[in-house]
């Protein structure tokens, strides 16, 4: 069974740097083909993705954030963080992360395995 | 980067009925990478269908997928009480990953 549960701050003030981390069970970062995601939703938004990171530590980031957005990966602790600087109030969403695994090893590569959320509220 | 249009924006409809929810991409869509999720509030998003038409693990047989190119269609045969939420679309075939605003399901 694929569980994934974010935990970080609440609550960031503006210019400051976000860390989250995404902690998982139920499958290994280590397992080919196996990446985990973070996307985010303002409140009454629609989702953007932002950064990838797979079982081979390659990444992806959306390159409307990729100057600020650094994603990593603990495989000995099943976490991925997700890092991201100079926050506004404007980053204020709900963050997810997300599991995939890439057809090409069995999967589906879509997000099919979603956390519950955290919220993140940018202000002074 | 590949924008997602879905409509309509809301959708008002009675149990029982027949939905139709459309999204068109801005450039052609591999249909290999074309998903729909549903939302509830306070709720993660939930996968229903993945390379536009299959259904993802445990989806009720009411909920299809279809299209191809630019135009993918959600359909879901018989609204159930639960069914009501917000659905979105994403496609996941070229980078950056992106999802459309959402189409609202409500009761009428």
């Amino acid at each position: 069974q694929i569980t994934l549960k974010e935990s970080g701050p609440t609550l960031v003030k503006p210019t400051q740097t976000l860390t989250l981390t995404c902690t998982f069970s139920g499958f290994s970062l280590s397992t080919s083909g196996v990446g985990v995601g973070w996307i985010r939703q303002p409140p009454g938004k629609a989702l953007e993705w932002l950064a990838v990171i797979y079982w081979n530590d390659n990444k992806q980031y959306s390159p409307s954030l990729k100057t600020r957005v650094t994603i990593t990966k603990d495989t000995s602790k099943n976490q991925v963080v997700l890092t991201m600087t100079n926050m506004d109030p404007v980053d204020t969403a709900t963050y997810y992360c997300a599991h995939r695994r890439s057809s090409v090893y069995g999967g589906n590569s879509v997000f099919d395995f979603w956390g519950q959320g955290n919220l993140v509220t940018v202000s002074s | 980067e590949i924008v997602l249009t879905q409509s309509p924006g809301t959708l008002s409809l009675s149990p029982g009925e027949r939905a139709t929810l459309s999204c068109r991409a801005s450039q052609s869509v591999s249909s290999t990478y074309l998903a729909w999720y549903q939302q509830k509030p306070g709720q993660a998003p939930r996968l229903l269908i993945y390379g536009a038409s299959n259904r993802a693990t445990g989806i009720p047989d009411r909920f299809s997928g279809s299209g191809s190119g630019t135009d993918f269609t959600l359909t879901i045969s018989r609204l159930e009480p639960e069914d009501f939420a917000v659905y979105y679309c994403h496609q996941y075939g070229n980078s950056p990953w992106t999802f459309g605003q959402g189409t609202k399901v409500e009761i009428k």
